[in-house]
This record gives structure tokens, C-alpha cells and sequence, in this order.
């Protein structure tokens, strides 16, 4: 079993709806998550970072956090075609290491 | 691309040969990394290093061999490469929110 787990999709969201992404993780001592975004050929680009349970929200995005479920998600509002690609969750344990989830490809239909 | 710097950008390398990917970064962090990225794998955990002097397997060491040469510098070393190895490669520090940035980038092929 993977240490993050991500649904590889591809998600396909009608343009204007919301996108719902979601992870899982398995080591309870995680305690940095974030969400990355990579567009084809290019290196990842992080977007959203998270430590505490519960919501956090900029601009478009929200990201959730739930420790005792050990899930992380997150939401992109008003989807728009350039929000196409996919997207990488990452977590953090306290010894440094940094490991990602498999991703998920996302693809707003217009 | 944040501060990283990796070189080569492409390499083609035949079975057996070896090469040194170079990474380096400028911002003064403690904590590097060396991902390997495959379709549909996502990012994979090669190596990494929280600090000068220290390196530790990641999720799939096998096949490479890292050097923290300083605190700017983390190298990944391919003593004998093998067609499963061709992949992306990416370098990246740890920053101070403890996310990971990322260089541009290494694809390497083995014909």
C-alpha cells in the first residue's frame, strides 16, 4: 500500500461546476499536506498547503484536512479550462521526508 | 524555477553507462530531494537529504546513489543504467512552509 493514495482519474468537471479531489494518507505522524499542480512537461507548482484540521480557502480552492480520518481534499470552485491537469498530493512527516500520491488528471469540459 | 538549478536538462544514456545528475539551490534550505516521476506513478521518493552530511532512502533508492556535497549541492549518481530507469527527474529543497519547490527538470532515456 502506498503511503498517499489518489484517485488517478481522469475526473472530467463540466466548466463553472466545482471539482472535488481527494487523498488519503497512512502515517498518522503526518504533519504537513499540501496540493501541487502540474501541467504537461513542466514541473509541479504548489497550491494549496494545509496543517491544521478543517478548512482553508484561497481564491478558488479549498483544502480540508481531517487527521483522524487521515484525509485530505480539495475543492476548485468556478472550474475553468486552464484548471486542466493534474493534480499531486503531498505529505509531510516530521522527519522531512516529503512523499506524493499518484495524482489525479482533471479535465473541465466547456 | 525557484531557485533549483538541475542540469542536464535531456541525457540519453545507453544500458550500463553511468552519469551524475547535478542539482543545486540557492536559497539556503537544509532539506533535498530527488523524485522520479513515470505516467501514471506520480512523483516517487528516490533520496533525500535534511541536512548537510546526511542522506535517506526514499520510497525507491534502489540503482542510484546521492551525495550532499554542501548545503547548496545534492547530486544523484546511476553507477550502471538500466531501461527502467528512464524517467523524469526532478531535484527540490524544502522550504520554510516545509513544502517541497521543484527544479525543472531531468529526462533521461536508456536505450
Amino acid at each position: 500500500q502506498k503511503e498517499v493514495e489518489q484517485n488517478s482519474g481522469p475526473l472530467s468537471v463540466p466548466e463553472g461546476a466545482i471539482a472535488s479531489l481527494n487523498c488519503t494518507y497512512s502515517d498518522r505522524g503526518s504533519q504537513s499536506f499540501f496540493w501541487y499542480r502540474q501541467y504537461s512537461g513542466k514541473s509541479p507548482e504548489l497550491i494549496m498547503f494545509i496543517y491544521s484540521n478543517g478548512d482553508k480557502e484561497d481564491g478558488r480552492f479549498t483544502a480540508q484536512l481531517n487527521k483522524a480520518s487521515q484525509y485530505v481534499s480539495l475543492l476548485i470552485r468556478d472550474s475553468q479550462p486552464s484548471d486542466s491537469a493534474t493534480y499531486l498530493c503531498a505529505v509531510s512527516s516530521s522527519a522531512s521526508k516529503i512523499i506524493f500520491g499518484s495524482g489525479t488528471r482533471l479535465s473541465i469540459r466547456p | 524555477n525557484a531557485g533549483v538549478t538541475q542540469t542536464p536538462k535531456f541525457q540519453v544514456l545507453k544500458t550500463g553507462q553511468s552519469m551524475t545528475l547535478q542539482c543545486a539551490q540557492d536559497m539556503n534550505h537544509n532539506s533535498m530531494y530527488w523524485y522520479r516521476q513515470d505516467p501514471g506513478m506520480g512523483l516517487r521518493l528516490i533520496y533525500y537529504s535534511a541536512s548537510e552530511g546526511t542522506t535517506d532512502k526514499g520510497e525507491v533508492p534502489n540503482g542510484y546513489n546521492v551525495s550532499r556535497l554542501n548545503k547548496r549541492e545534492f547530486s544523484l549518481r546511476l553507477e550502471s543504467a538500466a531501461p527502467s530507469q528512464t524517467s523524469v527527474y526532478f531535484c527540490a529543497f524544502r522550504g520554510w512552509r516545509t513544502e517541497a519547490f521543484f527544479g525543472q527538470g531531468t529526462r533521461l532515456t536508456v536505450v
